[in-house]
């Protein structure tokens, strides 16, 4: 049982590139989040999707786009990579709709050069 | 505007000591409350969650919630170093979205 599993664990990119990150879940849960994580900032939502078929922004979505491309996975989009994007970034799911907590996978550590 | 606070710390304590880590949120009727621990390097894991006033404990883990003063604590019994962690509160503010506002996490510090 794998949980959240994210793809790269780490990547550099050149100011401009894109690059997708990949989440992925085996756990059925119905929601997933994609945060950014910065020394000092605790953990922002950048999108989520409460339910395949949807998604919504989150606190900090400008230069992101994502996809909910089945139940299980969740991807998130960078088309023109800028440094202030250098990040670790966290992939999330959870039951939807519940008071239920997040599980978490084990980040992507993104640097933009 | 942050509506979950905890004191960024570090919070140094002696091993065997408590270690207490304190949160604040800014909405009455929040419902639901979570502490992650996150290891330097790693992800958050979920230590405790609490949904109603009073204590839960779970092994050297007691969370505390008082919902009419609007926080939420975590006490960690004969603390090792091995809880040298950060430590992060999550609320899920009202609104039925559920999803979780995350405080920016205690630095919790145990020395030998």
């Amino acid at each position: 049982n794998a949980g959240v599993t994210q793809t790269p664990k780490f990547q550099v990119l050149k100011t401009g590139q894109s690059m997708t990150l990949q989440c992925a879940q085996d756990m059925n849960h119905n929601s997933m989040y994609w945060y950014r994580q910065d020394p000092g900032m605790g953990l922002r939502l950048i999108y989520y999707s409460a339910s395949e078929g949807t998604t919504d922004k989150g606190e900090v979505p400008n230069g992101y786009n994502v996809s909910r491309l089945n139940k299980r996975e969740f991807s998130l989009r960078l088309e023109s990579a800028a440094p202030s994007q250098t990040s670790v970034y966290f992939c999330a799911s959870s039951v939807m709709g519940t008071d239920q907590p997040q599980h978490f996978g084990d980040g992507t550590r993104l640097s933009i050069l | 505007q942050k509506e979950v606070e905890q004191n960024s710390g570090p919070l140094s304590v002696p091993e065997g000591a408590i270690a207490s880590l304190n949160c604040t949120y800014s909405d009455r009727v929040s419902q639901s409350f979570f502490w992650y621990r996150q290891y330097s390097g790693k992800s958050p894991e979920l230590i405790m969650s609490i949904y109603s006033n009073g204590d839960k404990e779970d092994g050297r883990f007691t969370a505390q919630l008082n919902k009419a003063s609007q926080y939420v604590s975590l006490l960690i019994r004969d603390s090792q170093p091995s809880d040298s962690a950060t430590y992060l509160c999550a609320v899920n503010l009202s609104g039925g979205s559920y999803i979780p506002t995350f405080g920016r996490g205690t630095s919790l510090i145990v020395h030998p």
